[in-house]
């Protein structure tokens, strides 16, 4: 198994860009989550979704979007890029009773 | 809301000495808890997670923790440090016990960069 894979690994964007997180895990877990980490805070939940079709927001949503269209994937999309969005961007997965398996993340610098 | 306190943003011990990163959680219900563990531009790893089971919990790589209701804390020990410790460590809550925990995300604490001195 490949476990959680996320793509791209570094990123670079221009203030008002958009682009999209790729998040895919092949261990047919019905819970997938979308994590932001900046130095020096943890992390932070931006979304999250309990099975295809079914998604909620977290902590800190406003910028962002997803979508569960497959149990496997569930992409997160910056509409308009804000510097405020550069940080590091992990994507996890789980069943119902808490362990949660990280993908190795995303950098993003928005400039 | 629920919230987790990591005490001390860096901790230094020598090589061989004992480990002791805190945590302490709020809470007004069982929580789940959980220590990960970060490697220089990795993901998380599960060290170690507490479901209302044993109190001492077991992990990997020879960490412990216990968790203890009065005092709400879930402290992580190691009894001798090695070099491969060195790493960012964090503490999680979830507090969906009710719904077999986890559904709706983790809250983490700020983190622990645990420094090792040869």
């Amino acid at each position: 198994n490949a476990g959680v894979t996320q793509t791209p690994k570094f990123r670079i964007l221009k203030i008002g860009q958009s682009m999209t997180l790729q998040c895919t895990q092949d261990m047919n877990h019905n819970y997938m989550y979308w994590y932001r980490q900046d130095p020096g805070m943890g992390l932070k939940l931006i979304y999250y979704s309990v099975g295809a079709g079914i998604t909620d927001k977290g902590e800190v949503p406003n910028g962002y979007n997803v979508s569960r269209s497959t149990t496997e994937d569930f992409p997160l999309r910056l509409e308009l890029a804000a510097p405020s969005q550069t940080s590091v961007y992990f994507c996890a997965s789980g069943r119902q009773g808490g362990t949660q398996y990280f993908g190795p993340g995303t950098r993003l610098l928005v400039l | 809301a629920q919230s987790v306190t990591q005490l001390g943003s860096h901790v230094s011990v020598s090589e061989g000495a004992l480990v002791l990163l805190r945590c302490n959680y709020s809470s007004s219900v069982p929580p789940y808890l959980f220590w990960y563990v970060q490697y220089p531009n990795q993901g998380l790893q599960l060290l170690l997670k507490y479901t209302s089971a044993a109190t001492l919990v077991k992990g990997i790589n020879g960490f412990e923790a216990e968790f203890k209701k009065s005092e709400t804390s879930f402290h992580l020990t190691k009894p001798s440090a090695h070099m491969s410790d060195a790493a960012e460590y964090f503490c999680a809550v979830s507090y969906s016990a009710y719904s077999g925990g986890g559904a709706d995300g983790l809250t983490f604490g700020k983190g622990t960069h645990l420094i090792i001195q040869p």
